[in-house]
């Protein structure tokens, strides 16, 4: 079975600092894909980001970055100098490799609250 | 852009009513997924379309329940009857994927969601 762990449920950082949302994963799978989603007020999932489980090198898209180690099997996410725009839950979550697997398993997700 | 489309996005109903929620997914998208989100917790999949058949509803109450996609577009999901405990974000989702070809950049794209709420 999979699943994925979001320990933090609530975060509140004062604007422009870094903060750091934690996701830990677990599968039984060797080909798996990590995705991070976030979910403004209004409601909708928004796409940040997939990585396969093949590649661990560490992403970065302008003031977000992911860290991926399989060794901890943990797929962080950091936002660099907050916004109050970053306001939002944020979802990490889990895909298996392969036909008739694209069903995701999302974590309980982390509520972010940039202060102003 | 195009986007996954959804209505109504707020449904107040009495329990023991029936409610549907309709679903008009990105053009060209032959899987359609509906997710059930309670609040405090994480999408989890109901059901999952392969353009008009059903691919996984293993999580779906079929007692209460029902999801059609007849034309291997648009799609529906009822409840009848509502229960207390359906209360929740109802999230469409659509992707590339088709049956027997693998890629990994198939997205699912969310749609805005139905808030129900049960009374």
């Amino acid at each position: 079975a999979q699943k994925v762990t979001q320990a933090q449920t609530e975060i509140s950082v004062v604007e422009k600092e870094d903060v750091t949302l934690d996701c830990v994963y677990e599968t039984r799978d060797t080909t798996y894909y990590l995705f991070w989603y976030k979910q403004p007020p209004s409601g909708e999932l928004v796409f940040l980001i997939r990585r396969n489980s093949f590649d661990e090198q560490n992403e970065i898209s302008g003031r977000y970055s992911w860290n991926f180690q399989k060794s901890t099997s943990s797929f962080n996410f950091t936002i660099t100098a907050s916004q109050v725009v970053d306001s939002a839950v944020y979802f990490c979550a889990l895909r298996g490799g392969g036909f008739g697997n694209e069903k995701l398993t999302f974590g309980t997700g982390t509520r972010l609250t940039i202060i102003p | 852009e195009a986007e996954v489309a959804q209505s109504p996005r707020y449904k107040i109903t009495e329990k023991s009513q029936a409610v549907a929620f309709w679903c008009d997914p990105i053009s060209g998208h032959a899987t359609l997924y509906w997710y059930r989100q309670i609040l405090g917790q994480g999408p989890e999949l109901l059901v999952q379309f392969q353009d008009e058949s059903v691919v996984d509803d293993s999580q779906l109450p079929k007692d209460r329940f029902s999801a059609e996609r007849l034309k291997g577009v648009d799609s529906t999901l009822k409840i009848q009857p509502a229960e207390l405990g359906d209360s929740a974000m109802y999230l469409c989702a659509s992707s590339l994927a088709l049956a027997g070809v693998w890629s990994e950049s198939y997205e699912q794209y969310f749609g805005p969601g139905t808030r129900l709420t049960v009374t």
